[in-house]
């Protein structure tokens, strides 16, 4: 069965940088796009970015275009989200989730890794 | 595409229906809209894709219907269970593939 494990996150100033990774396992990762959700306190979900299955293309929300970059592994069926120049809005947990079958939907998703920015 | 969700909160008790609404800003293509259930501390769970079609374990209860731009998700009899935030989303269209604000069933 699919299973995603998020790892990464923490407490960092604003300005500096983090990497979250997200561990696929039960499924064949090659095969799926996968995509970034975020949720910051209070607020709702918020689509990060989207790398295709094999990593040719990759989409960014335009809050986080130009800082962050999605990539992947398919090797050791690794996804990862490279953050740079955080700011405190950033705060949020941040979740892995795969494509549907059909379509870009997010199917399975992973529990969340939680980020805080702050001085 | 921004997706614009009412009631913001819908109360109810167990037992009754719950209409809950999804409009966009524009013509999402081919219907490709998907709505969530989201629990505190917990993820997001897909309910619905392609604006009626049920994800794998997903009650009967709950359905979806709509298109173009005017969406709904609807929970015929609502149970205890149920009673969380629930978001849509479009996917019709390059990304950004954005969610609707959300809205709490309590």
């Amino acid at each position: 069965q699919f299973q995603l494990v998020e790892s990464g996150g923490g407490v960092v100033q604003p300005g500096r940088s983090l990497r979250l990774s997200c561990a696929a396992s039960g499924f064949t990762f090659s095969r799926y796009a996968m995509h970034w959700v975020r949720q910051a306190p209070g607020k709702g979900l918020e689509w990060v970015a989207l790398i295709w299955y094999d990593g040719s293309k990759r989409y960014y929300a335009d809050s986080v275009k130009g800082r962050f970059t999605i990539s992947r592994d398919n090797y050791k069926n690794t996804l990862y989200l490279e953050m740079n120049n955080l700011r405190d809005e950033d705060t949020a947990v941040y979740y892995c989730a795969t494509i549907g079958d059909s379509n870009f939907y997010c199917d399975h998703w992973g529990q969340g890794t939680p980020v805080t920015v702050s001085s | 595409i921004v997706l614009t969700q009412s009631p913001g909160t819908l109360s109810l008790s167990p037992g009754e229906r719950a209409t809950l609404s999804c409009r966009a800003s524009q013509t999402i293509r081919s219907n490709y809209l998907a709505w969530y259930q989201k629990k505190p501390g917990q993820a997001p769970r897909l309910l619905i894709y392609g604006t009626s079609s049920r994800a794998t374990g997903i009650p009967d209860r709950f359905s979806g219907s709509g298109s173009g731009t005017d969406f709904t998700l609807t929970i015929s009899r609502v149970e205890p269970e149920d009673f969380a935030i629930f978001y849509c989303q479009q996917y019709g269209s390059s990304p950004p593939y954005t969610f609707g604000q959300g809205t709490r069933l309590e």
